[in-house]
């Protein structure tokens, strides 16, 4: 059981370049996040997935797309890579979102460096 | 205004120490409440929930104060290994989602 996976743990991209993150869980969670996290921001949400097919923008959206592949598969697609996206990206999952005691159950995180 | 707020410290304190953490949140409709912990360069991983009534797991006790809209975290005879960051976090029931402090970092000294 290995929890919530991403990869690439590292990566470095140049301004203008594409890349996906790849995130995956095997707890049977309904329910899946992306978040990025930069130095005295916190933990922003960029989109989520509630459920098998859907997805929502969170607080961060642009610049970003996603697609949940399937119920253990959530990706992260940025298009046209900017400087301002250098950041740590974690995936989360949970059971059922917005449950009362709901736990996010997190990936160990891509560090994104674009130059 | 941010919707949860924290003083980002950091809070130095020697082993065996106690130490409180306050957090501020701005939405009334906040449903549940948690702390969770990040080690340096790791994934954040959940401490405990909070309830109204409040609750503790060992040297650790929660509070939840919604009149004034806030939640407190206490660590009592300080570890060395409960040096990290400590992140407060809401959940609005209505939006299924959770709003993420920037956190308090703690460093405990021998």
């Amino acid at each position: 059981n290995a929890g919530v996976t991403q990869t690439p743990k590292f990566q470095v991209l140049k301004t203008g370049q594409s890349m996906t993150l790849q995130c995956a869980q095997d707890m049977n969670h309904n329910s899946m996040y992306w978040y990025r996290q930069d130095p005295g921001m916190g933990l922003r949400l960029i989109y989520y997935s509630a459920s098998e097919g859907t997805t929502d923008k969170g607080e961060v959206p642009n610049g970003y797309n996603v697609s949940r592949l399937n119920k253990r598969e959530f990706s992260l697609r940025l298009e046209s890579a900017a400087p301002s996206q250098t950041s740590v990206y974690f995936c989360a999952s949970s059971v059922l979102a917005g449950e009362t005691g709901e736990t996010q159950y997190f990936g160990p995180g891509t560090r994104l460096l674009v130059l | 205004r941010k919707e949860v707020e924290q003083d980002p410290g950091p809070f130095n304190v020697p082993e065996g120490a106690t130490v409180a953490f306050n957090c501020t949140y701005s939405n009334s409709a906040s449903q549940s409440f948690f702390w969770y912990r990040q080690d340096c360069r790791k994934e954040p991983k959940l401490l405990m929930s909070v309830y109204s009534s409040g609750n503790e797991d060992g040297r650790f006790t929660a509070q939840l104060n919604r009149a004034s809209q806030y939640i407190s975290l206490l660590i009592r005879d300080s570890k060395l290994s409960d040096s990290a960051t400590y992140l407060c976090v809401v959940n609005i029931l209505s939006t299924g989602k959770l709003i993420f402090g920037q956190g308090t970092t703690l460093q405990v000294k021998p």
